[in-house]
């Protein structure tokens, strides 16, 4: 069975432009988790999407967006890029079943804003 | 609001010494618990996890039990091996709009032969 995938992998942006990060949850599962990992330690959240729904979100400006699509597939988009940016963005999904089952993650993709 | 506290790394260790990593949390009512594993260049990997009071949750000879009247978690292994270098992060979810993890800021582990 597939695991979380990602795309890109690696991602090269201006500052100012726009990047959208995608990933596809494992079959099965509704909920998708967004986070930011800057500097190879330490995972912010970002955003959650359960059911095409946003449930919650991180502390993160405004042009930190995405959605969740009806096959349950999301996209995280980042507007107005500033070098800050520069990380690695995982994705992560879990089963329906409460906070008692674990989110499965993605290997990331690495956005750099130069 | 709900927060997770480890240790600060980076922990070096001989091979086959014992590995402690402490975890305390902060919870509006009551947190499932979760230690993941990052090695180098990849995605975080469920390593244990606990969901209620004085369960212990084990694998690949790591070791946490959730203590409610502590509010901890701490990671152990008897004898870790250089394959266990890696930064490990402590997590927690509760129920509701909190649902997401929350995780601590990790800790970075090298085992030297």
């Amino acid at each position: 069975e597939a695991g979380v995938t990602q795309s890109p992998t690696h991602l090269i942006k201006t500052r100012g432009q726009q990047a959208t990060l995608r990933c596809s949850p494992i079959s099965g599962h509704t909920s998708v988790y967004w986070y930011q990992q800057a500097l190879g330690l330490g995972l912010q959240f970002l955003l959650w999407y359960d059911e095409g729904e946003e449930r919650n979100r991180g502390n993160f400006p405004p042009r930190f967006s995405g959605r969740q699509f009806p096959n349950y597939s999301s996209e995280l988009n980042v507007n107005a890029l500033e070098l800050e940016d520069s990380a690695l963005y995982l994705c992560a999904s879990s089963s329906p079943g409460g906070i008692n089952t674990e989110a499965f993650f993605g290997q990331g993709t690495r956005l750099t804003v130069v | 609001g709900n927060s997770v506290t480890q240790m600060e790394g980076p922990v070096t260790l001989s091979e086959e010494a014992f590995l402690t990593i402490n975890c305390t949390y902060t919870a509006t009512g009551y947190p499932s618990l979760f230690w993941y594993v990052q090695y180098p260049g990849e995605g975080l990997q469920l390593l244990l996890k606990a969901t209620k009071a004085d369960d212990k949750g084990s694998n690949k000879g790591f070791e946490a039990t959730y203590r409610k009247e502590t509010t901890s978690f701490h990671l152990e292994k008897g004898s870790v091996q250089v394959s266990d270098s890696a930064v490990y992060f402590c997590a927690l979810r509760v129920g509701g709009s909190q649902g997401n993890l929350i995780f601590g800021k990790g800790t970075k582990l090298s085992v030297k032969p």
